[in-house]
């Protein structure tokens, strides 16, 4: 089974706070994604890799960027954390193929003060 | 650009009751579509997907769906509904560069 993990299940932090939010994969997956999902918004995609190395906007990159060193990790980063970034962060990987088909992480609860 | 419309945000069932939540989708060309399933908690499940072929697919825990290119829709039914059913469910529609566009999702409520 794919698997598709998440470093923190919930995490609280202050306004300002420089956030990393991490994800690992077990497939050996070339593509992963970064989404938030909100209430009544669904999920919105944030940034997205083909590869190590590369990174590409999604729809709502503003105050977010993204770290891919190695094939397996994928991370996101808040630079500077507002509370407009409360959310849950949703990490998903899928192989080179382009069926769209995305295997998702467990997700990770953001709630900034 | 692609979109995805889920016209109810919340439905409530009877336990053995049939369901049906609606998709519609906005996609010039043939589209790849799925249907997820997020459990309180957890992240998303793939219940079932469309590519081409038979428009009526198959899924995981007794779910089907039915591709109708006419109304631009990919409706997900149940014939009878468990309490362990009750759940967020997702339309996503197939975007480009593997990238996919989700809608806004229907809670589902299940009564005793």
């Amino acid at each position: 089974d794919v698997k598709v993990t998440q470093s923190s299940r919930y995490l609280v932090k202050r306004t300002g706070e420089k956030v990393f939010l991490e994800c690992v994969q077990d497939m050996d997956h070339e593509n992963m994604f970064w989404y938030r999902q909100d209430p009544g918004l669904g999920l919105r995609l944030i940034y997205f890799s083909y590869d190590v190395k590369m990174k590409e906007k999604g729809d709502i990159p503003e105050g977010y960027s993204v770290s891919r060193e190695k094939k397996e990790r994928f991370s996101l980063i808040l630079e500077s954390a507002s509370t407009n970034q409360t959310s849950m962060y949703l990490c998903a990987s899928s192989p080179q193929r382009v069926n769209y088909e995305q295997y998702f992480g467990p997700g990770t609860r953001l709630t900034v003060t | 650009a692609q979109s995805v419309t889920q016209p109810d945000i919340h439905i409530t069932v009877s336990e053995g009751a049939s369901l049906e939540l609606r998709c519609n989708y906005s996609y010039g060309a043939t589209p790849y579509l799925f249907w997820y399933v997020q459990s309180p908690g957890q992240g998303l499940q793939l219940l079932l997907k469309y590519f081409s072929g038979d428009t009526l697919v198959q899924g995981i825990k007794g779910f089907e769906a039915e591709f109708k290119r006419s109304q631009s829709s990919f409706n997900l039914r149940k014939p009878s509904v468990h309490w362990s059913d009750a759940a967020e469910y997702f339309c996503a529609v197939g975007a480009g560069g593997n990238k996919l566009v989700f809608g806004a999702g229907t809670i589902l409520r299940v009564k005793s």
